[in-house]
């Protein structure tokens, strides 16, 4: 399930299960997203990016949708496994201007 | 191709003192931000510098922070005068190209902490 801690949420999955994790970004004219993993300890790693063009891009894995009516981004992880136990941000991007980084999940897999 | 490096790792001073990270971009890449991230927190930017030039420092504090990217050599994000609020972690990254041309490419990171 999913529940807000101190500061960061946490969404809690069964190994095996999909994941999804939601990102409500800020800037209506923002044209590009990202989505990082974050391990700890470590810095961000890209994970998958899309373009205010489309609405849905797909990974190894991953899948990124786009709902730019209600500035939603969301992040599906198949199949979880272990190693993708970290925290997940959002960025989004303003045609070249800096990116901003929503405030973490993290995405704890249960065994 | 080694990616973006960032030293010390790790960095203790004292209230008072300077602190001195530095960055070192991916093969290639022209660009540099900054970030700071506090525990259990997502990313603040805080500045954007190409060589020689700061494009955008809107996230620095006013007071204290410097950052320079010069003609060679690595990024230097300095702090003087150092504060237990400054402990966090300071991340650096790099991209060919801004913003929504390409994505950032992150370092390890420094992990700053004031005694």
């Amino acid at each position: 399930g999913e529940s807000v801690g101190l500061h960061l949420p946490t969404l809690s999955v069964q190994e095996g299960d999909n994941s999804i994790i939601n990102c409500a970004y800020s800037n209506s004219a923002s044209d590009y997203f990202i989505w990082y993993k974050q391990e700890s300890g470590k810095g961000p790693q890209f994970i998958i990016d899309i373009r205010s063009n489309m609405d849905k891009r797909q990974g190894q894995r991953v899948t990124v949708l786009l709902n730019k009516t209600v500035k939603h981004l969301s992040l599906q992880i198949a199949a979880t496994q272990p190693g993708d136990s970290a925290v997940y941000f959002c960025a989004e991007n303003n045609y070249g201007q800096n990116f901003v980084f929503g405030p973490g999940t993290r995405l704890s897999v249960l065994p | 191709n080694a990616g973006v490096m960032q030293n010390p790792r790790h960095l203790v001073r004292r209230r008072g003192q300077e602190a001195r990270l530095r960055c070192s971009p991916m093969k290639g890449h022209s660009h540099v931000y900054w970030y700071r991230q506090l525990p259990e927190e997502g990313l603040k930017f805080m500045v954007y510098l190409q060589k020689e030039n700061i494009i955008d420092e809107s996230g620095m504090p006013k007071e204290r922070f410097s950052a320079e990217f010069p003609k060679e050599g690595p990024s230097i994000l300095r702090i003087q005068q150092v504060v237990r609020g400054d402990s966090a972690a300071y991340f650096c990254a790099s991209s060919p190209e801004q913003g929504s041309s390409g994505e950032q490419y992150f370092g390890p990171g420094t992990r700053l902490t004031v005694t």
